[in-house]
């Protein structure tokens, strides 16, 4: 099974600040996609972004973006101008090209006013 | 996005009771749902996958007569637990994935708190 890995538990970030999430993962796929989803405590699942392997690019979506080192297997975001609704659980997520997603830990991100 | 429903939101049981729980993609068609237990504070654990037409693939470790599986349509998967114990509390969560794309993301449901009491 693929493995993904969110070495920080807990962050913090001072509103409008940036902060960085990491994420790692073990594959030996060559394609596949890359998602980090953001959980409030509302606990409904968010999609923030999407990555597709074969795209060199990194994706960015408004303040959200991610930093995407294929050969290094990581797949880091960084959100922008933090703001107080971006406190939340953000887990970082694989998907090969079956049906399976393999999540991370999660990272809490806190963000103090 | 897509929108999945997930129904209840929260529920109470008395020990031994069964529960139903239930996952409906409500613009979409999901050929494949997945069912998640999530501990307070942990990541998703993939329960099962549920396929539209055919029996559910339950993850290693997960008792397939415990937790019920049945996707009788494209729209409408539901999650049986069956004489529920307090062991059983925890948060479910549904996702589908629409058909196309290998890349399509899953949309989550809202999650269902079981208490069992």
């Amino acid at each position: 099974a693929q493995t993904v890995t969110q070495s920080q538990p807990e962050m913090s970030v001072q509103e409008a600040e940036t902060v960085t999430l990491s994420c790692t993962y073990d594959t030996s796929e060559s394609d596949y996609y890359l998602f980090w989803y953001k959980q409030p405590p509302s606990r409904q699942m968010i999609l923030v972004i999407r990555q597709e392997a074969y795209k060199q690019q990194n994706a960015t979506e408004n303040r959200f973006s991610v930093n995407f080192q294929k050969a290094a297997k990581s797949f880091s975001l960084k959100i922008s101008d933090s703001q107080l609704g971006d406190a939340a659980m953000y887990f970082c997520a694989y998907k090969d090209t079956g049906n399976q997603f393999y999540f991370g830990t999660g990272t809490s991100l806190t963000v103090i006013p | 996005g897509a929108v999945v429903s997930q129904h209840p939101s929260w529920v109470i049981c008395k020990s031994g009771t069964s529960v139903k729980i239930e996952c409906r993609s409500l613009d979409f068609q999901a050929t494949t749902m997945f069912w998640y237990r999530q501990f307070p504070k942990q990541s998703l654990m993939l329960m099962a996958t549920s396929n539209e037409g055919s029996k559910a693939t339950y993850e290693q470790g997960v008792e397939k007569d415990k937790f019920l599986i049945n996707h009788a349509s494209l729209t409408l998967s539901t999650l049986t637990v069956t004489s529920a114990h307090p062991e059983d509390s925890s948060f479910y969560i549904c996702s589908a994935r629409a058909l196309g794309a290998p890349g399509t993301e899953a949309f989550f449901g809202q999650g269902t708190r079981l208490t069992v009491v």
